[in-house]
Order: C-alpha cells, then sequence, then structure tokens
C-alpha cells in the first residue's frame, strides 16, 4: 500500500516569515496530493490539492509543488498570520481502486506573533 | 445546512460498555468514510462504503462494526469499549472516490473510563 510521510512534525516561524512542510509517498501511480488544515479542537478541510499533471499550484498564500521523479511533494505558506496555526496533513491515494486516502503523520505549525 | 454532521460530539463511558456514533451527509456523495484520530493527532482510515457497501475495512477489531442504511448514513456501533478506544472518531464524505475533496463531519471524541 501507499507510505507517505510528512516533515517536520512541528515548526514554528516568525509571523509574516514562510513555512515549507515536505511529503514523501512511495506508491509512483499515485495521481492526487491533497492537504488538509486542522485547526485546534476542529475538522480537517482541505486547503490545496494538486494532480499529477502539473507541477505547481497557488492558492494566494499558499502552493504546492509536486516532484514526481522524486516523489515528494510540499505546501509552501508564504507571509503568515496567526491564523494559520493548525495541524497540516498531507495525503496521497491508494491506488489501487483509488477507494482511500493515506494521511501523512501531520505537522503542527505555530506562528510566533 | 451542515455538509457533514455527527452525534454525538462527546461520549463518555465506562469499559465494557456498548455505544454508537451516527454520521449523515446532505451532500448526495456516494462514498462515506469512518477515520480514527488518536491523542498524537494520526489520521487513521477504519471503514469506507459506497452506496451502502463496505469498500474498505482496515484491521479494525471486529467489536466495531459500521453500518450504511442509506448512502447518506454511516453508523459506527462499538461493542465492550476499551480504553485504548479513547479517540476522536471522524465522518468523511466524497463525491465519487479517493481522488476528490473529502468533508469531514465535526467529530465524537470518546472517552473511555
Amino acid at each position: 500500500g501507499e507510505n507517505v510521510e510528512q516533515h517536520p512534525s512541528t515548526l514554528s516561524v516568525q509571523e509574516g516569515d514562510s513555512a515549507v512542510i515536505k511529503c514523501t509517498y512511495s506508491d509512483s501511480a499515485s495521481n492526487y496530493f491533497p492537504w488538509y488544515k486542522q485547526e485546534l479542537g476542529k475538522r480537517p478541510q482541505l486547503i490545496i490539492d494538486i494532480r499529477s499533471n502539473v507541477g505547481e499550484k497557488k492558492d494566494q498564500r499558499i502552493a504546492v509543488t509536486l516532484n514526481k521523479t522524486a516523489k515528494h511533494f510540499s505546501l509552501h505558506i508564504t507571509e503568515t498570520q496567526p491564523e494559520d496555526s493548525a495541524v497540516y496533513f498531507c495525503a496521497a491515494p491508494e491506488n489501487f481502486g483509488n477507494e482511500k486516502l493515506t494521511f501523512g503523520t501531520g505537522t503542527r505549525l505555530t506562528i510566533i506573533p | 445546512d451542515t455538509a457533514v454532521s455527527q452525534t454525538p460530539k462527546y461520549l463518555v463511558t465506562q469499559m465494557g460498555n456498548d455505544k454508537s456514533i451516527k454520521c449523515e451527509q446532505n451532500l448526495g456523495h456516494d462514498t462515506m468514510y469512518w477515520y480514527k484520530q488518536d491523542s498524537k493527532k494520526f489520521l487513521k482510515i477504519m471503514f469506507s462504503y459506497n452506496n451502502k457497501e463496505l469498500i474498505i475495512n482496515e484491521t479494525v477489531p471486529n467489536r466495531f462494526s459500521p453500518k450504511s442504511p442509506d448512502k447518506a448514513h454511516l453508523n459506527l456501533h462499538i461493542n465492550s469499549l476499551e480504553l485504548g478506544d479513547s479517540a476522536v472518531y471522524f465522518c468523511a464524505s466524497v463525491s465519487g472516490v479517493g481522488t476528490d475533496t473529502q468533508y469531514f463531519g465535526p467529530g465524537t471524541r470518546l472517552t473511555v473510563l
């Protein structure tokens, strides 16, 4: 099955600086890579995703890059704000049937005012 | 207007009891999931149903029994609760399969004493 590794497990950045979280995956046939944000006490919510036919996708201050050769993808948050503090999860699908996502172990991002 | 709802939000019970958690989605989605999130925030898939049919059953003790009376509902019954069952349980739904946005419910925090 798919194995997803996520680093770092915790990350603290000064407000206004950038944050980068990286994930690697094992199944070279994987074609969809979402990122979910989970604020304290809340549900995970999709913030951005990328499919394997593109190398980068941006949505305002967040971007995701994908390197299919190296089997890794990264979340980039620029001009960080206090409301970016949360746990972020990457995920990749099990490609047999594509029925399930395997989630990374999460990164707790803290923005220091 | 809630897309994915769960009841109850909190559940505190004694070891050995039996309890149920209910999930409903009004998005018209075909696929629903149960996830377990432990104290370290790891999100692990437990079960998946597509149109009332079980399609994913991870290595979950058979004390856990999901039931889908129709494609908008997915319930989770847990027999003989153990201390290690304490966690937050999330229901989620997706329109197609794993390569689309998953919408999570608000979670049920289960505490077994």
